[in-house]
């Protein structure tokens, strides 16, 4: 099925440990962004892509790493995983945002940092 | 940065009720877009609108975008229980970021 896929799921890490969310869109789409989603406050930006080899930052990117590679594919790694950063992730792509397309979200990462 | 206030934050009515949900912001944006969201799941686009004062309607619902292009609503009308999600709403900024408001939690009850 065409869409969005995130994986893991579900995560609980330590504190101090390191991982990677994946995701990975078969649209073609040029646009791909990582939110990150916490009672309260809303969806909030953290990396986002306009395109393969191109990435920045959005309005929350400390202690997070973001690679484009390849058009399909926009993982995001946590360098130290922290107890602040326990949170809902979802990643999302557009074809052109330019033109007023939205955004096809995955179903979310749920992290745990104990 | 480009703020986007959502009202009213929750929202709970009897089925059949009208409402209107309310994403207003001092910045000017190239488009908003309308999502809901349910429970584990993530948001779904439900409308785009581009054009200041633009006007969309999807079945029930009617998307307003403000002529300054810096708020929209979202009007439902005779509402149902399967209408019950989290909307949002998120204006296409500078560097085509999307910026999302805190949302509106909507429930109706049969």
């Amino acid at each position: 099925n065409a869409g969005v896929t995130q994986t893991p799921k579900f995560q609980v890490l330590k504190t101090g440990q390191s991982m990677t969310l994946q995701c990975a869109q078969d649209m073609n789409h040029e646009y791909m962004s990582w939110y990150r989603q916490d009672p309260g406050m809303g969806l909030r930006l953290i990396h986002y892509s306009v395109g393969a080899g191109i990435t920045d930052q959005g309005e929350v990117p400390n202690g997070y790493n973001v690679s484009r590679s390849t058009t399909e594919d926009f993982p995001l790694r946590l360098l130290s995983a922290a107890p602040s950063q326990t949170s809902v992730y979802f990643c999302a792509s557009s074809y052109r945002v330019t033109t007023g397309n939205g955004y096809t979200f995955g179903s979310g990462t749920r992290l745990t940092v104990v | 940065t480009q703020l986007l206030e959502q009202s009213p934050q929750f929202l709970s009515i009897q089925e059949g009720e009208n409402l209107t949900v309310y994403c207003n912001s001092s910045s000017v944006f190239s488009s908003l877009q309308w999502y809901r969201q349910e429970p584990g799941e993530g948001p779904v686009l439900l409308v785009t609108v581009v054009t200041g004062g633009e006007v969309k309607k999807l079945k029930r619902l009617t998307f307003q975008f403000g002529d300054a292009r810096k708020d929209s609503s979202l009007h439902i009308t005779a509402a149902q229980p399967g209408d019950t999600g989290l909307y949002l709403c998120a204006g296409v900024g500078s560097n085509y970021k999307l910026t999302f408001g805190k949302g509106t939690l909507l429930t109706v009850n049969p």
